[in-house]
């Protein structure tokens, strides 16, 4: 089965960084995915890494070592509406995508 | 302009009583995908088509069916819905054939079985 592992919630402070990490565990690997999911919303596409590495993305930036089944991401200058839950995905050599339950970050004035 | 509608965006039903959920996508991609989410819960993948050919997922209950009458609609019946499957329902759709093509979301349903 697939792993993927992520913390629960995260509290930052406006302007502040905050870096989510995410462990993995998975029967194959093609790519890892971040989403962005607001309250009661669909989730949207944040990022996408298959290399290991870094991808920047304005402030956004995800990270990956496959090595260590391992990935962050990182939010810059965060802002009141980063204040979401963000989503681990693993694409595990098929196409279908198995999501991490997601941490929920939340950004105090 | 949205790309994956679903509808409705809220539905009420009764226990026992049959609810269909609909998703419709300008996209064109030939991938389509069904997830229940709960609350504070990962996206949990129901089944998929690909193409025309339908995937079910090992763990999804006999009670949850799909149909994909063309490219563009896919459906989520649910025969007899229970207490617990209350949820946010949410439609994906990706075009394989991509590595790095990722999967676009609807905005969701919310199911409420009272």
């Amino acid at each position: 089965g697939q792993n993927i592992d992520q913390p629960t919630e995260m509290t930052a402070t406006e302007g502040a960084i905050v870096q989510i990490n995410c462990t993995y565990q998975t029967s194959g690997f093609n790519g890892l995915f971040w989403y962005q999911q607001h309250a009661g919303e669909a989730p949207t596409f944040l990022s996408y890494n298959v290399l290991d590495g870094l991808e920047e993305k304005g402030r956004f930036s995800s990270f990956l070592s496959r090595s260590k089944g391992y990935s962050y991401l990182l939010l810059k200058e965060l802002q009141m509406k980063d204040s979401a839950s963000y989503l681990c995905a693993v694409r595990d050599g098929d196409y279908k995508l198995s999501f991490g339950a997601g941490t929920t970050v939340t950004v105090r004035a | 302009d949205a790309m994956v509608i679903q509808n409705p965006r809220y539905q009420v039903t009764q226990f026992g009583k049959p609810v269909t959920l609909s998703c419709s996508q300008t996209l064109n991609h030939n991938v389509m995908y069904w997830y229940q989410q709960k609350s504070s819960q990962a996206p949990k993948l129901l089944f998929h088509y690909y193409d025309k050919d339908f995937n079910n997922e090992a763990d999804t209950p006999d009670n949850f069916q799909s149909r994909r009458p063309n490219t563009s609609f896919c459906f989520l019946d649910i025969r007899s819905p229970g207490l617990g499957d209350a949820a946010m329902y949410l439609c994906a759709t990706s075009r394989e054939g991509e590595a790095t093509d990722t999967q676009y979301f609807g905005p969701g349903t919310r199911l409420t079985v009272l």
